[in-house]
């Protein structure tokens, strides 16, 4: 059974940063592309960042790009996300989602995410 | 960058087929992929690549896309159907390909 366990969420200050991690099970970590998708309280889905197998394909989302930077450990089949110079839209709920594509195209199993919420 | 646009909220009888459409330029010529997220709780996918459905998803989901428009098609809708529904790309031409429509909130009356 594919499991995706967020963790690393909690109340920041702005500017501050927090790093997530995403431990995978039940699958070959290190044949899929991995995704990281956000959620604001009581808005839609937002795709934040994607990572290939082998770490050759990185990508951002505008709204993220030079603050958070993706990361994969295929050793540990662990996912991250060091997010730095957070701010009060950053707040979300964020999952991490597996990914059957070669450089990303879309998430076939979804973690149940962790809450970050920036705030002073 | 690609944008999708979906109606916010679409309403429909129990019995009778909701159809929840994705607009986006051309995008008939990219695989679209639908998710159902239900409060509380993680988006599932539904649909993939257009009209496949994942192991576990009732046939009563299908998935269409053609010109600048993609529909996710429920028939016989179920009380169990209500959720929130986005449709989802991979804009490979993008510096940040992963796309996400706004969503819809079906209604079932």
């Amino acid at each position: 059974e594919v499991q995706l366990v967020e963790s690393g969420g909690g109340l920041v200050k702005p500017g501050g940063s927090l790093r997530l991690s995403c431990a995978a099970s039940g699958f070959t970590f290190s044949s899929y592309s991995m995704n990281w998708v956000r959620q604001a309280p009581g808005k839609g889905l937002e795709w934040v960042s994607s990572i290939s197998s082998s770490s050759s394909y990185i990508y951002y989302a505008d709204s993220v790009k030079g603050r958070f930077t993706i990361s994969r450990d295929n050793a540990k089949n662990s996912l991250y996300l060091q997010m730095n110079s957070l701010r009060a839209e950053d707040t979300a709920v964020y999952y991490c989602a597996r990914d059957p594509g070669p450089t990303g195209d879309h998430c076939d199993y979804w973690g149940q995410g962790t809450l970050v919420t920036v705030s002073s | 960058s690609y944008v999708l646009t979906q109606p916010p909220s679409v309403s429909v009888a129990p019995g009778q087929t909701a159809r929840i459409t994705c607009g986006g330029n051309n995008i008939g010529s990219k695989s679209v992929h639908w998710y159902q997220q239900k409060p509380g709780q993680a988006p599932v996918l539904v649909v993939y690549d257009d009209s496949d459905r994942p192991s576990g998803i009732p046939e009563r989901f299908s998935g269409s896309n053609s010109g600048n428009t993609a529909t996710l098609t429920i028939s016989r809708v179920e009380a169990g159907d209500e959720a929130d529904y986005y449709c989802q790309v991979w804009d490979s031409s993008s510096d940040h390909p992963g796309v996400f429509g706004g969503g819809t909130k079906l209604t079932v009356l």
